[in-house]
């Protein structure tokens, strides 16, 4: 039969605007987290992380939130451009214990974006 | 540095044949691990070596497997290829010495079965 693939949640933004990108965990146990923006015909690529001892971290361009809370987790983007167009992936995984090399990936989110 | 390197980036494969990935890690990185991509399943991890031992593995079938050499370098095997195999293979590697430690992907190998 037919295999269903997944329907990424997309984003479409105008360059210059502010890009937000949403991701839910699952893992109470998890303690940090990635995010990673892969372009068509290419490995993912590291942005930013954040442990679970912090709630906001900022990078160049990019602020990563978290709300252990509710499990949410969220990428901002400032002032978007064509170049950031790509696939964006949350991760998560443990800092300790047994989760060697062991990411959890979310869905991802194809951002696009427009001249 | 030079990054993470995997060869070969394509392959086309018949079911029941078997399959060999190579991953080269960015020098100095003691830890690859390796995930499977595909439209339907997202990024799932399949295991993770780190000084020639696996430390961890993922939720896959004894038909995938791996090893890793002293020199870090890493093959993972799949044997008696399935349609459903089809996928982009990734490897990533890291220092290894923790959860923390950031990933680092190569470009993938695009695995065909027919």
């Amino acid at each position: 039969g037919e295999s269903v693939g997944l329907h990424l949640p997309t984003l479409s933004v105008q360059e210059g605007d502010n890009s937000i990108i949403n991701c839910a965990y699952s893992n109470s146990a998890s303690d940090y987290f990635i995010w990673y923006k892969q372009e068509s015909g290419k490995g993912p690529q590291f942005i930013i992380d954040i442990r679970s001892n912090m709630d906001k971290r900022q990078g160049q361009r990019v602020t990563v939130l978290l709300n252990k809370t509710v499990k949410h987790l969220s990428l901002q983007i400032a002032a978007t451009q064509p170049g950031d167009s790509a696939v964006y992936f949350c991760a998560e995984t443990s800092a300790g214990g047994t989760s060697y090399g062991k990411l959890t990936f979310g869905q991802g989110t194809i951002l696009t974006v427009h001249p | 540095k030079a990054g993470v390197t995997q060869t070969p980036r394509y392959l086309i494969k018949t079911r029941g044949q078997q399959v060999t990935l190579s991953c080269s890690p960015i020098s100095g990185h003691r830890s690859v691990s390796w995930y499977q991509q595909t439209p339907g399943q997202g990024l799932q991890f399949l295991f993770e070596y780190f000084s020639e031992t696996q430390r961890n593995k993922g939720n896959f079938p004894g038909r995938f497997s791996g090893r890793q050499f002293s020199n870090s370098r890493s093959e993972m095997n799949v044997s008696t290829l399935e349609l459903g195999d089809s996928a982009l293979y990734l490897c990533a590697s890291s220092l290894g010495r923790g959860g923390t430690d950031t990933q680092y992907f190569g470009p993938g190998t695009r695995l065909t079965v027919l």
